[in-house]
């Protein structure tokens, strides 16, 4: 069964680095998000993504994200300037025809 | 607006049936989700329910949704130990792809 993949499953960086997070969608799906969980609080959606466009960002996707499918696989998220407040678990979901979400296993991104 | 609610905490005995509740806000919901998060892993699509359906059964799962009350239940039969996880509800908004989860019911089952 197709799968959702998502690199690294865990990242550790410095406040103010750059990171990307990477993941690779089900072939065939349109529809693209990134979804973020900080430990202990609700799943929260960050974007969406079809035909090469943002199509929705939620007020936690400022001027420091950006996503990018540069090569018609890889789906990224990256984040400029880390702060301490971006340490959660990232998710990436792709979408059928019912907008059945299917998620990845997650990027841990722990910002020090 | 967008809010989902579920109860936090499940206790079960292996064997019985397991009946976790989730409300929602808003009318325009067009599909509503069950999701399974096990320890450390990402979020597993168990099942889901368009907006004009009461009821959809899959397996040992039952969803029954109430569109007046704004109110979803996922009904687990024969709850196992391996049933033990973390089960988020959300519902998809109508003009917007976007997923609005609850906060989760974390589900014991004991043996």
């Amino acid at each position: 069964e197709p799968e959702v993949t998502q690199t690294p499953s865990h990242q550790v960086t410095q406040m103010g680095q750059e990171v990307i997070l990477r993941c690779v969608p089900i072939s065939n799906h349109l529809y693209f998000y990134w979804y973020r969980q900080i430990l202990g609080q609700k799943v929260e959606f960050l974007v969406s993504f079809y035909n090469n466009e943002i199509s929705e960002k939620s007020e936690i996707f400022d001027d420091q994200f950006s996503v990018e499918r540069p090569d018609g696989s890889n789906f990224t998220l990256k984040i400029r300037s880390t702060k301490l407040e971006d340490s959660a678990m990232y998710f990436c979901a792709c979408a059928g025809i019912h907008n059945e979400q299917f998620f990845g296993p997650g990027t841990r991104l722990t910002v020090l | 607006g967008e809010d989902v609610e579920q109860s936090l905490f499940l206790s079960v005995r292996e064997g019985d049936s397991s009946v976790i509740n989730c409300t929602y806000t808003d009318s325009s919901s067009t599909y509503l989700y069950w999701y399974k998060q096990e320890p450390g892993a990402g979020l597993q699509l168990l099942t889901y329910i368009f907006s004009n359906m009461d009821m959809k059964q899959d397996q040992r799962l039952t969803v029954l949704l109430n569109k007046k009350d704004k109110h979803l239940s996922l009904r687990i039969a024969d709850t196992q130990t391996g049933d033990s996880a973390i089960y988020f509800c959300a519902e998809s908004i109508n003009y917007s792809g976007k997923l609005v989860f609850g906060a989760g019911t974390i589900l014991r089952v004991k043996s």
